[in-house]
């Protein structure tokens, strides 16, 4: 069965530090990876998503995420964060008939 | 502003008692995806319609339905509202009717539903 697993439910940074948010996934063939972002008081939108091809992928915002199949790991990152990229997080696998999604993981920057 | 338009912001209701949410997709897009997001559950899928006609079907409780209509608009019906069924519910649309999971979504704001 697909799932996905975010295993950091809450992440602190400073401001100007690299970021990786860890994101590990179960799915029977190649699937289609994506990350999105949630605001407060917004709907979630797309960073950046993996279909197939180069496994470093680049997205919005300077995030980047790298997929690595030997891992089942589809990790995103950032080299320098900013205080405007408090959010939460939610990687996303999708299968055949659906998209599934991870519990999230919720990112504060500190000044 | 996505383009996803989804009414009402919030809605305040009591236990047994029947709502309707509505969707708008973006402009040119076919596809309506329902999730919902609670605490507990996290993001859930519901249901996808593609063009008037149910493409995939998720997690959805048999007091829940939805339709899409020849506009391309989308409501999500719940009915003998439960406490637990307080959420955030989120509409979503993509272009294509492609399985689900192989679509770029855009969401809605979401509609903040509390049942008292």
């Amino acid at each position: 069965a697909q799932s996905v697993t975010q295993p950091d439910i809450h992440i602190t940074v400073s401001e100007g530090a690299s970021l990786e948010l860890r994101c590990n996934y179960s799915y029977g063939a190649t699937p289609y990876l994506f990350w999105y972002v949630q605001s407060p008081g917004q709907g979630l939108q797309l960073l950046l998503k993996y279909f197939s091809g180069d496994t470093l992928v680049q997205g919005i915002k300077g995030f980047e995420a790298e997929f690595k199949r030997s891992q089942s790991s589809f990790n995103l990152r950032k080299p320098s964060v900013h205080w405007s990229d408090a959010a939460e997080y939610f990687c996303a696998v999708g299968g055949y008939n659906k998209l599934i999604f991870g519990a999230g993981t919720r990112l504060a920057v500190h000044p | 502003d996505s383009g996803v338009t989804q009414t009402p912001k919030h809605l305040i209701t009591a236990t047994g008692q029947r709502v309707t949410l509505r969707c708008s997709p973006r402009s040119g897009d076919l596809s309506v995806y329902w999730y919902q997001q609670s605490l507990d559950q996290g993001l859930q899928f519901l249901i996808q319609y593609y063009n008037g006609e149910e493409r995939a079907k998720g997690n959805i409780l048999e007091r829940f339905s939805a339709q899409q209509f020849p506009d391309l608009h989308s409501e999500l019906n719940l009915s003998s509202l439960e406490l637990g069924d307080s959420a955030l519910y989120f509409c979503a649309s993509s272009p294509q009717g492609m399985t689900a999971g192989a679509n770029v979504l855009t969401f809605g704001a979401g509609s903040r539903l509390t049942v008292l």
